[in-house]
């Protein structure tokens, strides 16, 4: 069983929805939890970053961890064309950074 | 954008043969890594640095090998390339080891087609 299970998808939505992507863990020494994106042919960019359960909001964008359940999501409102492209969860803790295998999202206008 | 270069960007090479990967930053960053990119696999470390000279293994390092003469240098070398070793090559940069931030710098990549 992985560390980080992430759902591949493809996952294609339209235009100004709501777009939720998860991750699941089952190494409890993670602590710090983050969202890169990767646009096609290019490498990843930190999106997001949390630390302990809850919620984290940067515009249009909302990280939420929930470590009793082992399970982080990101929320993307209004979703925008611009917003297509490869998004990999991460996670730290005990001296290892693990990447989950990315979701695929395309937003269609 | 974070200065970091990856050279050659595109690699067909043949089995057997050796393959050198270059990684230039221009950040002045200590910690810089290198991971392979696979489908159902995500980014998979290979081998990192935390100084000129100072490295270590990561989890997939078996059949690489890389240096590090200059700080703003991280070579990745495959000594004899196999097809399993066909892939997407990223570099990335950190100034803190620990990474409490998760802020990793990537490069754009390099695709290495082993036939």
């Amino acid at each position: 069983q992985k560390e980080v299970e992430q759902d591949p998808g493809p996952l294609s939505v339209p235009e100004g929805a709501i777009v939720s992507l998860n991750c699941t863990y089952s190494n409890s020494a993670f602590q710090y939890f983050m969202w890169y994106r990767q646009y096609s042919r290019k490498g990843p960019e930190l999106l997001m970053y949390t630390y302990s359960s809850g919620n984290k909001e940067d515009g249009r964008f909302t990280a939420q961890v929930d470590k009793s359940s082992k399970y982080i999501s990101l929320f993307i409102r209004d979703s925008q064309p611009s917003d297509s492209a490869t998004y990999l969860c991460a996670m730290e803790g005990a001296q290892k950074l693990v990447f989950g295998q990315g979701t695929r999202l395309t937003i269609n206008p | 954008d974070a200065g970091i270069t990856q050279s050659p960007r595109h690699k067909v090479t043949e089995t057997g043969t050796p393959v050198t990967l270059r990684c230039h930053q221009t950040e002045n960053h200590r910690y810089m890594y290198w991971y392979r990119q696979d489908p159902g696999h995500g980014l998979r470390l290979i081998h990192y640095s935390y100084g000129v000279k100072d490295t270590d293994k990561g989890e997939v390092s078996d059949g690489y090998s890389v240096s590090r003469s200059k700080t703003e240098d991280f070579l990745l070398t495959l000594e004899s390339a196999t097809s399993s070793q066909t892939s997407v090559y990223f570099c990335a940069i950190s100034e803190s080891g620990d990474r409490n931030t998760g802020e990793l710098f990537f490069g754009e990549g390099s695709r290495l087609t082993v036939l």
